[in-house]
């Protein structure tokens, strides 16, 4: 169980496209859903905290008209990189998490992750 | 905020036993992740500790001081496939449920 995909889980754009990326809970309802990034040899870095229903909450220094975050649903998050730029060439990252699931309460359970490239 | 402190690289050797420190502070306290990440991959769940003491889980055991703000992760039996980077994540205050990690310890075992 607690099973989170990431579509896709690469992506090459060319410089001022928009990029959407898609992260389900397989078997789970996540009622929060985390978006991170990671640059080369660095740790995750928290972007935006989303709840079902309501809007994102954005990490300070990480720009919401950038990075639109949509969570209409209790088992998918998209992320769009509008007007992506070779600086936001990175490593994204989604956890999931909801009640009910075995374990610890709060546990995060992580896509595998997808890389974005911009030309 | 939070602050958190691991080593940044180790070394061990196959068949080994290692320990990874983690020290850190927040703001409240409502437990501690550990997360395991290959390079290239994403982190997966490895422990989570709330009260003080020794949780065992196979290899794998993590132990937690929330007094001196300070948890280790332990590992036996080392294999080659534990070369990874191992990632310490408290949890801050009550309402707060996004995880801050820390920059992480890269273990690379040797054979």
């Amino acid at each position: 169980g607690a099973v989170v995909s990431q579509h896709p889980s690469w992506v090459i754009c060319k410089s001022g496209t928009s990029v959407k990326i898609e992260c389900r809970s397989l078997d789970f309802q996540a009622t929060t859903m985390f978006w991170y990034r990671q640059f080369p040899k660095q740790s995750l870095m928290l972007m935006a905290t989303s709840n079902e229903g309501s809007k994102a909450t954005y990490e300070q220094g990480v720009e919401k008209d950038k990075f639109l975050i949509n969570h209409a649903s209790l088992t998918l998050s998209t992320l769009t990189v509008t007007s992506a730029h070779p600086e936001d060439s990175s490593f994204y990252i989604c956890s999931a998490s909801g009640p009910g699931l075995a374990g610890v309460s709060d546990t995060q359970y992580f896509g595998p992750g997808t890389r974005l490239t911009v030309l | 905020g939070q602050n958190i402190d691991q080593p940044t690289e180790m070394t061990a050797t196959e068949g080994a036993i290692v320990q990874i420190n983690c020290t850190y502070q927040t703001s409240g306290f409502n437990g501690l992740f550990w997360y395991q990440q290959h390079a290239g991959e994403a982190p997966t769940f490895l422990s989570y500790n709330v009260l003080d003491g020794l949780e065992e889980k196979g290899r794998f055991s993590s132990f937690l001081s929330r007094s001196k703000g300070y948890s280790y992760l332990l590992l036996k039996e080392l294999q080659m496939k534990d070369s990874a980077s191992y990632l310490c994540a408290p949890v801050g205050s009550m309402g707060r449920r996004a995880l801050t990690f820390g920059s992480g310890t890269r273990l690379q075992v040797q054979p």
